[in-house]
């Protein structure tokens, strides 16, 4: 119940093209999810949150899309460039943030 | 600037040799994380501070151990580390719960070899 799921496990995009990753989870307590972009041999970096209350949250090129009902949510990044190639990872969250459960990652790769 | 600082970046031991693994934050949170990334994974909760507060995850080796002698600094202690215990360690920190979701910040990891 603690998982998220997350796919595709990996992506190839073409310059310009939109991103499109998707993660799903089964426990309704999460009410906090954030997307995090990881450059090899660095550390994860917050991309962008969205909290259950709204449906969708845009900065920038980065929009996240979330579905209560289903327990879906997916990450969209418009006019992919070839510097946005990473590793990306879900997240879900409750009760403040404190524990965080990861998805499984993916590696997106913008060719141009 | 203010950061998450790990040390060292990359760290060879041999097997059953104790080592630590040292993070420092600058950003004066309340929250510090351990976790464990393996290749190609998602990081790992391996346990956290809250203050002075240890937070042990139920599925976390009695191997791991971790101190936080002050607001700054967070040591992992793998006492007597095994070849599955290689793997990328990443330290992260965030502000303390009871203001609503505050994000983690990462360092940029250290990555342990076991010989």
């Amino acid at each position: 119940q603690q998982q998220v799921k997350q796919s595709p496990q990996s992506l190839i995009v073409q310059k310009g093209g939109i991103s499109i990753i998707n993660c799903a989870y089964e426990n309704t307590a999460f009410d906090y999810f954030p997307w995090y972009q990881q450059f090899p041999g660095k550390g994860p970096a917050l991309l962008i949150a969205i909290r259950p209350d709204v449906s969708e949250k845009k900065e920038g090129r980065f929009t996240i899309s979330f579905n209560k009902s289903a327990k879906q949510f997916s990450l969209h990044i418009m006019d992919s460039q070839p510097g946005d190639s990473a590793t990306y990872f879900c997240a879900a969250g409750t009760g403040g943030g404190n524990k965080l459960t990861f998805g499984t990652g993916t590696q997106l790769k913008v060719e141009l | 600037d203010a950061m998450v600082i790990q040390n060292p970046r990359y760290q060879v031991t041999q097997f059953g040799k104790p080592v630590t693994l040292s993070c420092s934050q600058t950003l004066n949170h309340n929250v510090m994380y351990w976790y464990q990334q393996k290749s190609s994974q998602a990081p790992k909760l391996l346990f956290h501070y809250y203050d002075k507060d240890f937070n042990n995850e139920a599925d976390t080796p009695d191997n791991f151990q971790s101190r936080r002698p002050n607001t700054s600094f967070c040591f992992l202690d793998i006492r007597s580390p095994g070849l599955g215990d290689a793997a990328m360690y990443l330290c992260a920190t965030s502000r303390g719960v009871g203001k609503g979701h505050q994000p983690q910040h990462f360092g940029d990891g250290t990555r342990l070899s076991i010989l």
